[in-house]
């Protein structure tokens, strides 16, 4: 069992819709919690950062984290054309150096 | 602001040939420095990261190297590459105190044939 899963996708959505992403991991230890997104052919960018559980809002975007359920959720409202890329989870460990353990990640294209 | 830049963007090398890929960061001091890989279809993965000058962690056991021969610089090499050795080459940096987030560079696409 990997430590991070993430669906592959490809997820196809019409410009406007809600998007979910998920991630499930194993390690209950892990502390913080970050999505990235990866344009086509570029190094991925911060998107959103949690630490612990708890949701955590940014424009659109809307991160949760269930430390309960080993379960973290990225949320897209009135999604845009623009949001079309890869977007992965990672996550670390309390004091863990920057040791990202990260998803698979899921490719997401919003159709116009 | 911090840059972080990595070159070349795109390598094409031959099985047997030696690989260097170069990092440096700009605008922070004592940056933990990490290489990760991306294979076609994969996340990333780890491969070293360094917390100072000369101070290298092996994360995955291969024939690649790294090394810091500078605060803001960082190397990746091999002697001799294989085809595994293909995939797309990710430096990235974080401050100090270190909460995990990571600030990438654009990649090096490296295709070993």
């Amino acid at each position: 069992q990997k430590e991070v899963e993430q669906d592959p996708g490809p997820l196809s959505v019409p410009e406007g819709a809600i998007v979910s992403l998920n991630c499930t991991y194993s390690n209950s230890a892990f502390q913080y919690f970050m999505w990235y997104r990866q344009y086509s052919r570029k190094g991925p960018e911060l998107l959103m950062y949690t630490y612990s559980s708890g949701n955590k809002e940014d424009g659109r975007f809307t991160a949760q984290v269930d430390k309960s359920s080993k379960y973290i959720s990225l949320f897209i409202r009135d999604s845009q054309p623009s949001d079309s890329a890869t977007y992965l989870c990672a996550m670390s460990l309390l004091g863990g150096a920057g040791k990202l353990i990260f998803g698979q990640g899921t490719t997401l294209q919003v159709k116009p | 602001s911090q840059t972080i830049h990595q070159w070349p963007a795109t390598l094409v090398q031959p099985v047997g040939s030696p690989l260097s890929l170069e990092c440096t960061v700009e605008g922070t001091s004592n940056p933990n420095l990490y290489w990760y890989r991306q294979a076609a279809g994969r996340g990333l993965q780890l491969l070293f990261y360094s917390v100072g000058i000369g101070q290298i962690s092996s994360e995955v056991p291969q024939n690649l190297s790294a090394s810091r021969p500078q605060d803001r610089q960082f190397i990746l090499s091999s002697k001799k590459l294989l085809l595994s050795d293909s995939g797309f080459y990710l430096c990235a940096w974080s401050g100090i105190p270190n909460t995990g987030e990571l600030f990438f560079g654009e990649g090096s696409r490296l295709t070993v044939l």
